[in-house]
């Protein structure tokens, strides 16, 4: 199947700083990535799509200014966070929609993930 | 608006128990429909899929039925491993939300 790799996995980082996360696919060409936060025990919350060479679709109450996307091509994404806080720390994955979608299943593949801790 | 019910965890099952995870969703249309599965520490993993009312869905043991008259989409096996212990998501494609997801913890 198709394969999204997130890196880094785990990063650690100071209060204050950025920290750029990046969501590739693999093996096939991605339109449309999105973007999770995931807090312990907690379902996933989309916190943005982005469809390749246009501003990123931010859900509610997610600030894009804090958390910035770019998907500059169709096999990467990329979520920087803006100088970061304790807040901020989570689990933030993210997933990728092959273009044109394979059949009528509109499936996502989601990368490992990447654990996010700001001290 | 779209939502997604499912029943709330943690699932507690000895190894080779039957499970069933109940989900339940509100969506514009017939979506297709997904159960994912999180392992610790890890992202998701498409489980199985029905992209039409009545398929049933499959893999690993594992089984769903579209509904279309209850609206349900609930997963289901056999008989579980210790391995199945994870967190399962349903999802309807349309409204790309999740819902609270189920852990299920299997016991040897």
């Amino acid at each position: 199947g198709a394969v999204v790799s997130q890196h880094p996995s785990w990063v650690i980082c100071k209060s204050g700083t950025s920290v750029k996360i990046e969501c590739r696919s693999l093996d096939f060409q991605a339109t449309t990535m999105f973007w999770y936060r995931q807090f312990p025990k907690q379902s996933l919350m989309l916190m943005a799509t982005s469809n390749e060479g246009s501003k990123a679709t931010y859900e509610q109450g997610v600030e894009k200014d804090k958390f910035l996307i770019n998907h500059a091509s169709l096999t990467l994404s990329t979520l920087t966070v803006t100088s970061a806080h304790p807040e901020d720390s989570s689990f933030y994955i993210c997933s990728a929609r092959e273009s044109p979608p394979s059949g009528s299943s509109y499936e996502q593949y989601f990368g490992p993930g990447t654990r996010l801790t700001v001290t | 608006g779209n939502s997604v019910t499912q029943m709330e965890g943690p699932v507690t099952l000895s190894e080779e128990a039957f499970l069933t995870i109940n989900c339940t969703y509100t969506a514009t249309g017939y979506p297709s429909l997904f159960w994912y599965v999180q392992y610790p520490g890890e992202g998701l993993q498409l489980l199985l899929k029905a992209t039409k009312a009545d398929d049933k869905g499959s893999n690993k043991g594992f089984e769903a039925t579209y509904r279309k008259e209850t609206t349900s989409f609930h997963l289901e096996k056999g008989s579980v491993q210790v391995s199945d212990s994870a967190v399962y998501f349903c999802a309807p494609y349309s409204t790309l939300t999740f819902g609270k997801g189920t852990m299920l913890l299997v016991s040897p």
